[in-house]
């Protein structure tokens, strides 16, 4: 089955850009999509198709993706964005998969 | 867009259960639309997607065989029987709306629009 990998945790100043990745096997090929998922809440769409940011997320958040890894960024990072990211792309043996999951603190 | 289900319980290992999904402010048979779940203090996986027509479903392997997705658009409404249930399905079971009538994922239409805020299912004697 097709897997990608996230770093459990990533830390960072408030202002400073923070840099949550994601890799797979030729996971450039693919579509990958990112959420947002705070604590007790659903998780909601912050990218799409790679590099798309849907309707009312900030322009600080900004991504890509190319030959083994996606890239999720977010520019002067706000307490606010303290949270788990998701990736999230798609695989043959399993259709949809989601990465481990990264825990953005904002510190 | 709202999406809320309903039908978490407290089921025995072996049992069974139906979870409901009822959506509004979209036009759902418009739509693909999705089943996922996330054990507490876990990670996301995705259990089931199904076209706007019913004609195309999918189903993780975990639950392969043992959950069975569908949808009645008359009634604006996504359902997930799951069946032979044990320990290992306990979890906050999300349902989630595609972003069109696609459900070709090569072409990058697989991916969570929008989510509800879940039902629990817990299995345990």
């Amino acid at each position: 089955s097709y897997d990608v990998t996230q770093p459990p945790s990533v830390s960072v100043s408030p202002g400073q850009t923070a840099i949550i990745t994601c890799s797979g096997d030729e996971l450039g090929d693919k579509y990958v999509s990112w959420y947002r998922q705070k604590p007790g809440h659903s998780p909601i769409l912050v990218m799409y198709q790679d590099n798309k940011r849907p309707s009312g997320i900030p322009e600080r958040f900004s991504a890509s993706n190319s030959g083994n890894t996606a890239t999720l960024t977010i520019s002067g990072t706000q307490v606010m964005d303290e949270a788990d990211y998701y990736c999230q792309t798609w695989g043959s043996a399993t259709l949809i998969v989601f990465g481990g999951g990264t825990k953005l603190t904002v510190l | 867009v709202q999406l809320v289900e309903s039908g978490g319980l407290v089921v025995q290992p072996g049992g069974s259960l139906r979870l409901s999904c009822v959506v509004s402010g979209f036009t759902f048979d418009d739509f693909t639309m999705y089943w996922a779940r996330q054990v507490p203090g876990k990670g996301l996986e995705w259990v089931s997607l199904i076209s706007w027509d019913s004609n195309v479903i999918h189903t993780a392997t975990s639950v392969k065989g043992r959950f069975t997705v569908s949808r009645d658009n008359s009634k604006d409404s996504l359902f997930l029987q799951m069946n032979s249930l044990t320990t290992e399905d306990t979890a906050l079971y999300y349902c989630a709306k595609g972003p069109n009538s696609v459900s070709d994922c090569g072409g990058g239409s697989c991916y969570f629009e929008s989510w509800g805020r879940g039902t629990q299912v817990t299995v345990s004697s």
